[in-house]
Protein backbone atom coordinates (compact mmCIF):
# COMPACT_ATOMS: atom_id res chain seq x y z
CA UNK A 1 0.00 0.00 0.00
CA UNK A 2 1.28 3.48 -0.67
CA UNK A 3 1.16 5.64 2.14
CA UNK A 4 2.88 7.93 4.21
CA UNK A 5 2.71 8.07 8.17
CA UNK A 6 3.91 11.24 10.13
CA UNK A 7 4.66 11.00 14.16
CA UNK A 8 7.23 13.35 16.33
CA UNK A 9 4.03 15.53 17.34
CA UNK A 10 3.49 16.62 21.18
CA UNK A 11 2.98 19.02 23.51
CA UNK A 12 6.20 21.46 23.84
CA UNK A 13 6.82 24.65 25.75
CA UNK A 14 8.11 27.68 24.04
CA UNK A 15 11.62 27.45 22.80
CA UNK A 16 11.32 23.92 22.98
CA UNK A 17 12.55 21.25 20.20
CA UNK A 18 11.12 18.58 18.35
CA UNK A 19 11.86 15.78 15.72
CA UNK A 20 8.91 15.09 13.19
CA UNK A 21 9.24 12.20 11.22
CA UNK A 22 7.38 10.71 8.06
CA UNK A 23 8.03 7.18 7.17
CA UNK A 24 7.10 6.52 3.10
CA UNK A 25 6.35 3.47 1.94
CA UNK A 26 4.42 1.62 -1.55
CA UNK A 27 6.69 4.07 -3.61
CA UNK A 28 10.44 5.00 -4.55
CA UNK A 29 10.74 7.26 -2.08
CA UNK A 30 14.04 8.60 -3.30
CA UNK A 31 12.99 9.54 -6.34
CA UNK A 32 10.45 12.02 -4.84
CA UNK A 33 10.83 15.83 -3.84
CA UNK A 34 8.62 15.94 -0.22
CA UNK A 35 7.35 19.20 1.33
CA UNK A 36 5.96 19.71 5.30
CA UNK A 37 2.88 21.84 5.22
CA UNK A 38 1.39 22.68 8.50
CA UNK A 39 -2.43 23.62 9.33
CA UNK A 40 -2.75 25.76 12.82
CA UNK A 41 -6.05 24.69 14.32
CA UNK A 42 -9.04 26.39 12.42
CA UNK A 43 -6.91 27.67 10.02
CA UNK A 44 -5.35 27.37 6.63
CA UNK A 45 -2.99 25.27 4.64
CA UNK A 46 0.65 26.52 4.77
CA UNK A 47 3.87 25.09 2.69
CA UNK A 48 6.47 24.87 5.37
CA UNK A 49 9.53 23.69 3.74
CA UNK A 50 10.77 21.37 0.82
CA UNK A 51 13.45 19.08 0.13
CA UNK A 52 14.93 17.41 -3.10
CA UNK A 53 14.76 13.92 -4.22
CA UNK A 54 18.46 13.62 -3.24
CA UNK A 55 18.62 15.42 0.09
CA UNK A 56 20.96 18.09 -1.63
CA UNK A 57 18.49 21.02 -1.68
CA UNK A 58 16.38 22.46 0.91
CA UNK A 59 13.83 24.97 1.16
CA UNK A 60 12.10 26.99 3.80
CA UNK A 61 9.01 29.55 4.05
CA UNK A 62 10.48 32.42 5.96
CA UNK A 63 8.17 31.70 9.13
CA UNK A 64 10.61 28.91 10.28
CA UNK A 65 13.89 29.88 8.01
CA UNK A 66 16.72 29.65 10.93
CA UNK A 67 14.85 27.77 13.18
CA UNK A 68 13.21 24.24 11.21
CA UNK A 69 15.66 22.28 9.11
CA UNK A 70 14.35 19.66 6.78
CA UNK A 71 16.21 16.42 6.15
CA UNK A 72 15.65 12.78 4.34
CA UNK A 73 17.52 9.46 4.57
CA UNK A 74 16.54 8.01 1.26
CA UNK A 75 17.79 4.29 2.40
CA UNK A 76 14.83 4.54 5.78
CA UNK A 77 12.59 5.67 3.25
CA UNK A 78 12.21 8.49 6.38
CA UNK A 79 11.49 12.25 5.80
CA UNK A 80 12.31 14.41 9.02
CA UNK A 81 11.66 18.12 10.15
CA UNK A 82 13.63 18.93 12.98
CA UNK A 83 12.18 21.77 15.05
CA UNK A 84 13.74 24.48 16.83
CA UNK A 85 12.95 27.55 18.95
CA UNK A 86 9.31 26.78 19.00
CA UNK A 87 6.80 29.28 19.54
CA UNK A 88 2.93 29.49 20.37
CA UNK A 89 2.19 30.07 16.44
CA UNK A 90 3.97 26.81 15.66
CA UNK A 91 1.04 25.10 16.61
CA UNK A 92 -0.18 23.08 13.87
CA UNK A 93 -1.22 19.70 12.43
CA UNK A 94 2.01 18.84 10.33
CA UNK A 95 1.56 16.94 7.21
CA UNK A 96 3.86 15.49 5.02
CA UNK A 97 3.40 15.16 1.60
CA UNK A 98 4.59 14.25 -2.35
CA UNK A 99 5.67 16.49 -4.76
CA UNK A 100 5.35 15.39 -7.53
CA UNK A 101 2.50 12.74 -6.83
CA UNK A 102 -0.21 15.64 -5.17
CA UNK A 103 -2.44 12.93 -3.88
CA UNK A 104 -0.31 11.75 -1.65
CA UNK A 105 -0.20 12.86 1.76
CA UNK A 106 0.26 11.89 5.32
CA UNK A 107 -2.50 11.81 7.66
CA UNK A 108 -0.50 14.52 9.64
CA UNK A 109 0.92 14.73 13.59
CA UNK A 110 -0.32 17.30 15.76
CA UNK A 111 2.27 19.60 17.35
CA UNK A 112 1.41 21.72 20.33
CA UNK A 113 3.63 24.68 21.65
CA UNK A 114 2.18 25.87 24.88
CA UNK A 115 3.66 26.51 28.63
CA UNK B 1 6.29 35.06 -4.38
CA UNK B 2 2.38 33.96 -6.10
CA UNK B 3 -0.58 35.07 -3.87
CA UNK B 4 -3.53 32.90 -4.33
CA UNK B 5 -7.38 34.07 -3.58
CA UNK B 6 -10.38 32.23 -2.97
CA UNK B 7 -13.37 33.22 -3.61
CA UNK B 8 -16.07 33.46 -1.72
CA UNK B 9 -14.66 32.79 1.54
CA UNK B 10 -18.29 30.43 2.44
CA UNK B 11 -20.67 29.67 -0.15
CA UNK B 12 -24.14 27.97 0.98
CA UNK B 13 -25.59 25.41 -1.30
CA UNK B 14 -28.58 23.38 -1.49
CA UNK B 15 -27.82 19.56 -2.07
CA UNK B 16 -28.60 19.34 -6.29
CA UNK B 17 -27.22 22.92 -6.86
CA UNK B 18 -24.06 23.79 -8.53
CA UNK B 19 -21.51 25.11 -6.63
CA UNK B 20 -18.58 27.74 -8.43
CA UNK B 21 -15.81 28.53 -6.60
CA UNK B 22 -12.61 30.61 -7.58
CA UNK B 23 -8.94 31.23 -7.22
CA UNK B 24 -7.21 33.82 -8.05
CA UNK B 25 -3.38 34.00 -8.31
CA UNK B 26 -1.55 37.14 -8.51
CA UNK B 27 0.72 36.20 -11.33
CA UNK B 28 0.26 34.50 -14.23
CA UNK B 29 1.64 30.84 -14.52
CA UNK B 30 -0.30 28.63 -17.15
CA UNK B 31 -2.08 25.14 -15.31
CA UNK B 32 -0.05 24.34 -12.30
CA UNK B 33 -2.88 24.30 -9.98
CA UNK B 34 -4.65 21.61 -8.12
CA UNK B 35 -7.82 21.93 -6.34
CA UNK B 36 -8.09 20.17 -2.57
CA UNK B 37 -10.92 18.97 -0.80
CA UNK B 38 -10.83 19.08 3.21
CA UNK B 39 -12.92 17.34 5.86
CA UNK B 40 -12.65 17.63 9.37
CA UNK B 41 -10.27 15.60 11.29
CA UNK B 42 -8.95 14.71 7.88
CA UNK B 43 -5.96 15.11 5.17
CA UNK B 44 -6.80 17.07 2.26
CA UNK B 45 -7.68 15.04 -0.94
CA UNK B 46 -6.83 15.51 -4.32
CA UNK B 47 -9.86 16.40 -6.72
CA UNK B 48 -8.07 18.14 -9.52
CA UNK B 49 -4.29 18.73 -10.76
CA UNK B 50 -3.47 20.88 -14.02
CA UNK B 51 -6.48 22.73 -13.47
CA UNK B 52 -8.68 20.31 -14.68
CA UNK B 53 -7.22 16.95 -14.89
CA UNK B 54 -9.75 15.23 -12.40
CA UNK B 55 -7.68 12.91 -9.90
CA UNK B 56 -8.21 8.85 -10.01
CA UNK B 57 -11.55 8.10 -8.30
CA UNK B 58 -12.97 11.59 -8.26
CA UNK B 59 -16.48 11.59 -9.29
CA UNK B 60 -17.24 13.50 -12.70
CA UNK B 61 -19.33 16.04 -11.01
CA UNK B 62 -16.21 17.77 -9.97
CA UNK B 63 -14.51 19.83 -12.82
CA UNK B 64 -11.22 22.11 -13.12
CA UNK B 65 -10.84 24.83 -15.55
CA UNK B 66 -8.95 27.65 -16.21
CA UNK B 67 -5.39 29.36 -16.48
CA UNK B 68 -2.86 31.68 -15.99
CA UNK B 69 -4.46 34.03 -13.20
CA UNK B 70 -7.96 32.92 -13.25
CA UNK B 71 -9.38 29.21 -12.26
CA UNK B 72 -12.57 27.43 -11.39
CA UNK B 73 -13.43 24.79 -9.60
CA UNK B 74 -17.39 23.74 -10.28
CA UNK B 75 -19.29 21.02 -8.63
CA UNK B 76 -21.96 20.40 -10.60
CA UNK B 77 -24.78 19.09 -8.33
CA UNK B 78 -23.70 18.90 -5.02
CA UNK B 79 -23.90 15.63 -2.86
CA UNK B 80 -24.25 15.48 1.26
CA UNK B 81 -20.61 14.51 1.47
CA UNK B 82 -19.18 17.33 -0.53
CA UNK B 83 -20.18 19.56 2.23
CA UNK B 84 -16.98 20.46 3.26
CA UNK B 85 -13.23 23.16 2.78
CA UNK B 86 -11.75 23.20 -0.56
CA UNK B 87 -8.19 24.90 -0.85
CA UNK B 88 -6.48 25.61 -4.29
CA UNK B 89 -3.00 25.11 -5.08
CA UNK B 90 -0.52 26.44 -7.05
CA UNK B 91 2.64 24.27 -7.72
CA UNK B 92 4.10 26.08 -10.61
CA UNK B 93 6.66 27.61 -8.08
CA UNK B 94 8.01 24.86 -6.42
CA UNK B 95 9.38 24.23 -3.86
CA UNK B 96 7.39 27.39 -2.74
CA UNK B 97 3.81 25.29 -2.95
CA UNK B 98 1.11 28.18 -1.87
CA UNK B 99 -2.25 27.76 -1.14
CA UNK B 100 -5.93 29.89 -1.38
CA UNK B 101 -7.12 30.31 1.79
CA UNK B 102 -10.18 28.06 1.17
CA UNK B 103 -14.03 28.19 0.34
CA UNK B 104 -16.25 26.31 3.23
CA UNK B 105 -19.47 24.68 1.34
CA UNK B 106 -22.16 24.60 3.62
CA UNK B 107 -25.43 23.00 3.48
CA UNK B 108 -28.37 26.00 2.81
Amino acid sequence: EVQMVESGGNLVQPGGSLRLSCVASGFTFSTYAMNWVRQAPGKGLEWVSGVSDSGDNTYYADSVKGRFTISRDNSKNTLYLQMNSLRVEDTAVYYCANVQRLSLWGKGTTVTVSS
Amino acid sequence: EIVMTQSPAALSVSPGERATLSCRASQSFSTSLAWYQQKPGQAPRLLIYGASTRATGIPARFSGSGSGTEFTLTISSLQSEDFAVYYCLQYNNWPQWTFGQGTKVEIK
